[in-house]
């Protein structure tokens, strides 16, 4: 009965490849997000859906694309992948944008 | 450039002591805080969240808010080995959770 959850756990890969994590929610939230922590732990949003349209996107290389086919699951794809690209990507919902946020286990991404 | 600020420890408390994190944000438009614990390896978990100044009490743990000193803290009383985490101060500007900015947390050690 997991609540939110991301695949893969683990990835690991070489500069320049394409890639990408799924992630699933099944708390019938209307609102995702995507995350990045860094190797200093820094947790950063770098987008959000409500209901499958996009209502955050920060500052982030546009090689980085998500994707929402419906409210349980957002994706995110990187293209050209580069070492700094390495990090630990979350996925997180909730039930609204205002509600408490709920965090999938993680991606841990290492760059070759 | 909102900014939340931690010390990132490690704060090393004895068991059965209180533990007391801190957290200062530049954005004076904040209006929501939060706190999450994160267990190494694993992902944010929401413990405490508060909206108004004072003082708001969740069985061992006190969040304090003073908005005038743009000040956050949590206080965690009786330690206890299992309280050892890195704590998150995230804050957002609106009065949802939608687009939070996080601090690069505290690591707290509870010791035996």
């Amino acid at each position: 009965d997991t609540a939110v959850s991301q695949t893969p756990k683990y990835l690991v890969t070489q500069m320049g490849n394409d890639k990408s994590i799924k992630c699933e929610q099944n708390l019938g939230h209307d609102t995702m997000y995507w995350y990045k922590q860094d190797s200093k732990k820094f947790l950063k949003i770098m987008f959000s859906y409500n209901n499958k349209e996009l209502i955050i996107n920060e500052t982030v290389p546009n090689r980085f694309s998500p994707k929402s086919p419906d409210k349980a699951h957002l994706n995110l794809h990187i293209n050209s992948l580069e070492l700094g690209d390495s990090a630990v990507y979350f996925c997180a919902s909730s039930r609204d944008r205002g509600e408490t946020q709920y965090f999938g286990p993680g991606t841990r991404l290492l760059v070759l | 450039q909102k900014e939340v600020e931690q010390n990132s420890g490690p704060l090393s408390v004895p068991e059965g002591a209180i533990a007391s994190l801190n957290c200062t944000y530049s954005d004076r438009g904040s209006q929501s805080f939060f706190w999450y614990r994160q267990y190494s390896g694993k992902s944010p978990e929401l413990i405490m969240s508060i909206y108004s100044n004072g003082d708001k009490e969740d069985g061992r743990f006190t969040a304090q808010l003073n908005k005038a000193s743009q000040y956050v803290s949590l206080l965690i009383r009786d330690s206890q080995p299992s309280d050892s985490a890195t704590y998150l101060c995230a804050v957002s500007d609106t009065g949802t959770a939608s687009k939070l900015t996080f601090g690069t947390g505290t690591r707290l050690q509870v010791t035996l």
